[in-house]
């Protein structure tokens, strides 16, 4: 069974830091890995999405990695701003059950200005 | 920017009653989800839906749940009998292809809350 684990669980930082958010996942048969945000009591904002086959995707001051064979990606958000503060969420689209995404319990990031 | 919208945002209903949780996915999508979120919990998966039927559901899908698209715009997620556990933020989802291959784009959510 596919589990998804996010480290660290939460983390605060001052503005301006450049941070990392880690994700691992059990099961390398992925067909893509997607980064969501959320924001308190609020829906999933897609922010980036990484197919199997890639192994970095950047949008802005944000830029994922994906490592499929040793079950790893990392969010790297650069510059950081209070309005990042938010949960971030990962979740992996099973290769055998590809209409389904299995979510980590996310990081909950604050940056304080 | 094309967006999955739900309705209502927050709903409370009384053990025992029925509920229906209504979305509107992104127009050209063809693949359409629930997904459900307990309060300090991870999000998980309840039913994928292509084609006008099922094509994937977990074990928390019983059969106190359907999913009905009952129109060209809508698709709906309800609950039979609604229990106390059922409390949770439901959120509904949509993406062009099966989501092995494209963004999977999620709604605002619905807040349930079953007293």
């Amino acid at each position: 069974k596919q589990e998804v684990t996010q480290i660290p669980a939460a983390l605060s930082v001052p503005e301006g830091e450049n941070l990392v958010l880690n994700c691992s996942f059990t099961d390398s048969a992925i067909y893509n890995l997607q980064w969501f945000r959320q924001d308190p009591g609020k829906g999933l904002t897609s922010l980036l999405l990484i197919q199997s086959s890639q192994r970095e995707q950047t949008s802005g001051r944000l830029n994922a990695s994906l490592d499929k064979s040793s079950g790893r990606s990392t969010l790297y958000i650069a510059a950081s701003q209070p309005g990042d503060s938010a949960t971030y969420l990962c979740a992996v689209s099973l290769m055998e059950y590809g209409n389904k995404l299995v979510f980590g319990a996310g990081t909950i990031l604050r940056v304080k200005s | 920017e094309p967006e999955v919208t739900q309705t209502p945002s927050h709903q409370v209903t009384q053990m025992g009653q029925e509920v229906i949780l209504r979305c509107v996915p992104i127009s050209n999508h063809l693949y359409f989800y629930w997904y459900r979120q307990i309060l300090g919990q991870k999000v998980e998966f309840l039913v994928s839906f292509y084609n006008n039927e099922i094509s994937e559901k977990s074990e928390i899908f019983d059969d106190q749940f359907s999913v009905e698209r009952p129109d060209g715009s809508n698709f709906t997620l309800k609950i039979r009998s609604t229990k106390l556990e059922d409390s949770a933020m439901y959120f509904c989802a949509s993406s062009l292809e099966q989501a092995g291959d494209t963004e999977a784009f999620f709604g605002q959510g619905t807040r349930l809350t079953v007293v």
